[in-house]
């Protein structure tokens, strides 16, 4: 199957600071990506749609200027948290998807595990 | 709108059949996942129905019925590392997320 990574898988730091999380998508082309948060034993929550070369879609109650999102190619989008706090430690999964492959070209990245100290 | 309902939580024994179901309704349908989610980890993609019809694979089956916005994912053989979360989701029409359950935690006792 296709296989989409995530750079750093975890990560400390400290209130203030800003965290960068990368999302790659390796053996296809991602045209879209979504960003999902998902915070211990909760559901998936979609931060962000973003299409390759134009603006990220945020979803209701998403600051973009806090998420800022980065579809610059075809195989890699970033997601910075800025100023990150305590309540932005959470689990961000990255979700690709290839809308020329077909319906069923929907893959997760293995999540990145943010601690906001 | 869209609405997709799965239950909260299941359990089966370890060497059992357990079949998780899926109601949806939702503004257009341009098929139906089933992901597998194990705590503290990202969801690993299991099964895509578009056509009605059961989708067999290895230990784990998935059916889908539009007409009665119904799917199942049957699990055979249980095994205890299937002790999980199960997410439905239906890809609405268009370039659009995906419109996930809230997951069904399945538990495998021995």
């Amino acid at each position: 199957g296709a296989v989409v990574s995530q750079h750093p898988s975890r990560v400390i730091c400290k209130s203030g600071t800003s965290v960068k999380i990368e999302c790659r998508s390796l053996d296809f082309q991602a045209t879209t990506m979504f960003w999902y948060r998902q915070f211990p034993k909760q559901s998936l929550m979609l931060m962000a749609t973003s299409n390759e070369g134009s603006k990220a879609t945020y979803e209701q109650g998403v600051e973009k200027d806090k998420f800022l999102i980065n579809h610059a190619s075809l195989t890699l989008s970033t997601l910075t948290v800025t100023s990150a706090h305590p309540e932005d430690s959470s689990f961000y999964i990255c979700s690709a998807r290839d809308q020329w492959r077909g319906a069923e070209t929907q893959y997760f990245g293995p999540g990145t595990r943010l601690l906001v100290l | 709108g869209q609405n997709i309902d799965q239950p909260t939580e299941m359990t089966a024994t370890e060497g059992a059949i357990v079949q998780i179901n899926c109601t949806y309704q939702t503004s257009g349908f341009n098929g139906l996942f089933w992901y597998q989610q194990h705590a503290g980890e990202a969801p690993t993609f299991l099964s895509y129905n578009v056509l009605d019809g059961l989708e067999e694979k290895g230990r784990f089956s998935s059916f889908l019925s539009r007409s009665k916005g119904y799917s199942y994912l049957l699990l055979k053989e249980l095994q205890m590392k299937d002790s999980a979360s199960y997410l439905c989701a239906v890809r609405p029409p268009g370039n659009t997320p995906l419109v996930f359950g809230k997951g069904t935690r399945l538990s495998v006792i021995a």
